[in-house]
């Protein structure tokens, strides 16, 4: 176990409605990032959040926003939820952010997921 | 897109090396390139990465070309629970550390 935990496991939401994922990060990492993975596809970057702030987002619209809190858990808001929207959203958690100059890696250590069904 | 290609399933027997390869014939001198498994059902798992020298840790060894146009995972004594979606990534600079995922290789252990 990565020490990554996310709430809630499964959730099922009407069309046009709102939900709130959550994510704890792994003790000692300041980073959180979530991903979109729909059914047989590898996992699709949403957005970053470092130190409390955005920092890279991927091809999402803004209905998908989320926030980082002191403690360095993360929210996953998505407003107007449409059935496209239905898939497993991880958390990943890393510490510090990637060197662009150096090149070196953080790896990033992934919760189980949460299961958002839209119908 | 992804920038790895690697082939869509591959089947091991239980306790045989199981070789999984992934071309990246594109990398940038300064990009890493990492595997993650996936689990059904569960979150990705970190396994490995490296740059250009082999590398090798509890889990498994990456073996990269001289070229660094092509990488090979390799489990060395596969079981049954080594069975998942293995995802070859390259970092992307610029990407602010976010990781590119494809569709990975299914790898079947088989008893």
């Amino acid at each position: 176990e990565t020490g990554v935990t996310q709430s809630p496991t499964h959730l099922i939401k009407t069309r046009g409605q709102q939900v709130t994922l959550r994510c704890s990060s792994q003790s000692g990492h300041n980073t959180v990032s979530w991903y979109q993975q729909a059914l047989g596809q590898g996992p699709q970057f949403i957005f970053q959040y470092y130190r409390e702030e955005e920092n890279g987002r991927g091809n999402f619209p803004p209905r998908f926003s989320g926030l980082q809190f002191p403690n360095y858990s993360s929210e996953l808001n998505v407003n107007a939820l449409e059935l496209d929207d239905s898939a497993l959203y991880l958390c990943a958690s890393s510490f510090g952010i990637w060197d662009l100059a150096g090149g070196s890696g953080n790896e990033q250590y992934f919760g189980p997921g949460t299961r958002l069904t839209v119908t | 897109d992804a920038k790895t290609t690697q082939p869509t399933s591959m089947d091991c027997a239980e306790g045989r090396a199981a070789n999984l390869p992934c071309n990246h014939s594109t990398i940038s001198g300064n990009e890493y390139v990492y595997w993650y498994r996936q689990i059904h059902s569960q979150g990705p798992q970190y396994i490995i990465h490296g740059l250009k020298n082999n590398e090798t840790n509890e889990m498994a060894s990456l073996i990269i070309t001289e070229d660094r146009k092509s990488s090979t995972l390799i489990l060395p004594h596969a079981t049954l629970r080594d069975t998942a979606v293995y995802y070859c990534i390259v970092r992307v600079l610029g990407s602010q550390g976010n990781l590119i995922f494809g569709k990975g290789t299914k790898l079947s252990v088989k008893p």
